[in-house]
């Protein structure tokens, strides 16, 4: 099936700095989203980008598909920032079922 | 508001005692789908289902049952529920099923399980 790395696993910050999260996949894909899970663990929707770039206030994202990776931009980092960012894709072939395979995540903290 | 909703939010419960967790969206989306998620092995597919009454197992639907009787509700039944289905359980849902997939997917708020 389809691979999905993200990177860093780890990062902390100091508030206010600016991050970047990468995420590759092995395969093509229809789907493309980035989710953020809080301390509560809800899964925050952030991006629907199967390809091009989105802002969304702080948060911003890019995917480039024909190469297979995606960004998420965080800029001037807040605490509530804090938590595990997921990349998730759905592959190219899916038969009909539309799963996401997901990333194992990257942890962020911010630091007051 | 358009949004997937999961009930229970946290439930405590013994092996062998049969639940149902509920999920609902209001968004007329055809597909819906069932994920636990665990340390060290991510959110992974239970089951999933493509419109009414077209279920079809994912990843890991060995001791889970759904059904999907009406388009807006897609339960999660535990008939038997042992120590190793504590986990966090999210439904999703998209608008349509089918093979052009690339649709979006929103995720309802999640489900604490612990079986005891």
């Amino acid at each position: 099936g389809i691979q999905v790395e993200q990177s860093p696993p780890d990062l902390i910050l100091q508030e206010g700095a600016n991050s970047t999260l990468r995420c590759n996949f092995s395969d093509s894909v229809n789907n493309l989203q980035w989710f953020h899970q809080n301390p509560w663990g809800q899964l925050i929707n952030l991006f629907y980008i199967p390809s091009g770039t989105k802002q969304n206030g702080r948060l911003s994202a890019t995917t480039v598909a024909t190469e297979r990776y995606s960004l998420l931009y965080i800029s001037s980092s807040q605490t509530t920032d804090s938590g595990v960012y997921f990349c998730a894709v759905e592959a190219g072939t899916n038969f009909g079922n539309e799963k996401l395979t997901f990333g194992t995540g990257t942890r962020l903290t911010i630091i007051p | 508001e358009a949004q997937v909703t999961q009930n229970p939010r946290y439930l405590i419960t013994v092996t062998g005692k049969k639940l149902t967790v509920t999920c609902s969206q209001n968004m007329n989306h055809e597909y819906m789908s069932w994920y636990r998620q665990d340390p060290g092995l991510g959110l992974r597919q239970i089951y999933y289902s493509m419109n009414v009454e077209v279920t079809d197992k994912g990843d890991v639907p060995e001791g889970y049952k759904v059904s999907r009787k009406e388009k807006r509700n897609f339960p999660l039944i535990l008939e038997s529920p042992s120590p190793n289905q504590t986990s966090l359980y999210f439904c999703a849902s998209s608008l349509f099923a089918g093979l052009a997939g690339g649709n979006e997917q929103f995720f309802g708020p999640g489900t604490r399980l612990t079986v005891l």
